[in-house]
């Protein structure tokens, strides 16, 4: 069955950085872009990106170009989330997720990240 | 970008009622439309793609239409698990843009 673990909680100072991993199985990799969404507490889901794991081509919502960076261990199976530049703002679950086929839903989806900025 | 507005914003409904739930795209998306549904602490699971089709496993008292700029999503029959909040997504193009959430509550 398909399933995306992501890592752990993360608790960072504004100013730092965070990667945030997910790692897939039941499924070929290569064959399936991955995105990023995150959630503020309260608030709603917002689109970070995608990654092409076949030559790690990447879109990212301009929001947040020039601040992510998102990449693929093939070895592994893993997508990386990397954000750079935080501040109390980013603090959210961020979720990794699958692209399906045809239609670009996102049909499997991770347990969420939880990285909170403070001083 | 394409605007997705949801409406309305939250709902009070009983169990074996009948729930609607809009999305209206600010641009054409043919039928690029998704819906998902969440639960306090969880991720989002998808439930409808392409405007109106199941996505394995979910119940056949939801279900999708529309294209276009406007879609909806009805849950006939409602049932105490489908308390949760519900978003509507493009997939037409990027960035990808979600509506801002529909909280279906008891009443």
């Amino acid at each position: 069955q398909v399933q995306l673990v992501q890592s752990g909680a993360e608790v960072k100072k504004p100013g730092a950085s965070v990667k945030v991993s997910c790692k897939a199985s039941g499924y070929t990799f290569k064959n399936y872009y991955m995105h990023w969404v995150r959630q503020a507490p309260g608030q709603g889901l917002e689109f970070l990106g995608m990654i092409n794991p076949i030559g790690s081509n990447t879109n990212y919502a301009q929001k947040f170009e020039g601040r992510v960076t998102m990449t693929r261990d093939m070895s592994t199976d893993t997508v990386y989330m990397d954000l750079a530049s935080l501040t109390s703002e980013d603090t959210a679950v961020y979720y990794c997720a699958r692209e399906g086929h045809d239609w670009q839903q996102l049909d499997f989806w991770g347990q969420g990240t939880l990285v909170t900025v403070t001083s | 970008d394409i605007q997705m507005t949801q409406s309305p914003s939250s709902l009070s409904a009983s169990v074996g009622d009948t729930v609607t739930i809009t999305c209206r795209s600010s641009q054409r998306i043919d039928i690029y439309l998704n819906w998902y549904q969440q639960k306090p602490g969880k991720a989002p699971k998808a439930l409808i793609y392409a405007a109106s089709n199941l996505q394995s496993g979910v119940p056949s008292r939801f279900s999708g239409s529309g294209s276009g700029t406007d879609f909806t999503l009805t849950i006939t029959s409602l049932q105490p698990d489908d308390f949760a909040t519900y978003y509507c997504h493009q997939s037409y193009s990027n960035p990808r843009t979600f509506g801002q959430g529909t909280r279906v509550e008891v009443k």
